[in-house]
C-alpha cells in the first residue's frame, strides 16, 4: 500500500456536533501530520505526530483535538467547530528517517460547518 | 520562522511553451525543497524535490533549481502540456520538525 488514505471523503456537521475524521497509512511511515486548506489558499499546518507522539501544535483551537492510536492511524476530533472552520482537511505522512522526509498527502476530506 | 514567498500567483503560457516558477525562502537553515502538483479538488502531489547540497534535479520535463547563496529556487516545466494545468506549490523545510512551510502557490493554465 502507497497510498495516504483518509475518511470521509465528504462532512457537513452543525456547530454542536462532534465527528472524527480518520487517516491511515501502511507504508511504515513515522511522522503524521494534519493540515487546513482554505480554497486558493496553501496547505496550512496544524499538527505533527513523530513515533506516535505529538512534537507539533500550532497553536490550533482546542475545539480540534488530535489523537494517534498507533504508528498507522491518525484521527481529528472535531468539537464545537464555527462556519470559518470548512476547509479541506489534509493527512500527510512522511518516512522521518534517514534524512529523508517527502511528505505524502491523502485525499482530504472537504468539512463543512453549518 | 521561515517565510516563503511564490511568484507569479497566475501563470499562463501555451502549449509547447516553457514555464518557470520562482521561490524565494528566508531561513537560510532551511535545506529542503519540494514542489506539489495540485489539480483541482485533489491531494497536492509531490512531483519533484531538491536538498541544499544540490544544485540542480531534473526529472523530464520538470527540473528544480536552487540557489542557496540567493535563498531562491524555481520550478522549471518544459514542453508544457494542457495536463500540467494545476496549481503548484513550493515549499521549504529544516530538517528538525519535519515541518514544511508552503508558498502562497501559482495557478498555471496551459492553453492548447
Amino acid at each position: 500500500d502507497t497510498e495516504v488514505t483518509q475518511t470521509p471523503k465528504h462532512l457537513v456537521m452543525g456547530m454542536t456536533n462532534k465527528k472524527s475524521l480518520k487517516c491511515e497509512q501502511h507504508m511504515g511511515h513515522r511522522a503524521m501530520y494534519w493540515y487546513k486548506q482554505k480554497a486558493k489558499k496553501p496547505p496550512e499546518l496544524m499538527f505533527v505526530y513523530s513515533y506516535e507522539k505529538l512534537s507539533i501544535n500550532e497553536s490550533v483551537p482546542s475545539r480540534f483535538s488530535p489523537e494517534c492510536p498507533n504508528s498507522s492511524l491518525l484521527n481529528l476530533h472535531l468539537h464545537a467547530l464555527q462556519p470559518e472552520d470548512s476547509a479541506l482537511y489534509l493527512c500527510a505522512s512522511s518516512p522521518f528517517r534517514d534524512s529523508t522526509y517527502e511528505q505524502y498527502f491523502g485525499p482530504g476530506t472537504r468539512l463543512t460547518v453549518t | 520562522g521561515e517565510n516563503v514567498e511564490q511568484h507569479p500567483s497566475t501563470l499562463s503560457v501555451q502549449e509547447g511553451d516553457s514555464a518557470v516558477i520562482k521561490c524565494t525562502y528566508s531561513d537560510s537553515a532551511s535545506n529542503y525543497f519540494p514542489w506539489y502538483k495540485q489539480e483541482l479538488g485533489k491531494r497536492p502531489q509531490l512531483i519533484i524535490d531538491i536538498r541544499s547540497n544540490v544544485g540542480e534535479k531534473k526529472d523530464q520535463r520538470i527540473a528544480v533549481t536552487l540557489n542557496k547563496t540567493a535563498k531562491h529556487f524555481s520550478l522549471h516545466i518544459t514542453e508544457t502540456q494542457p495536463e500540467d494545468s494545476a496549481v503548484y506549490f513550493c515549499a521549504a523545510s529544516i530538517r528538525a520538525g519535519n515541518m514544511l512551510t508552503f508558498g502562497g502557490g501559482t495557478r498555471l493554465m496551459v492553453k492548447p
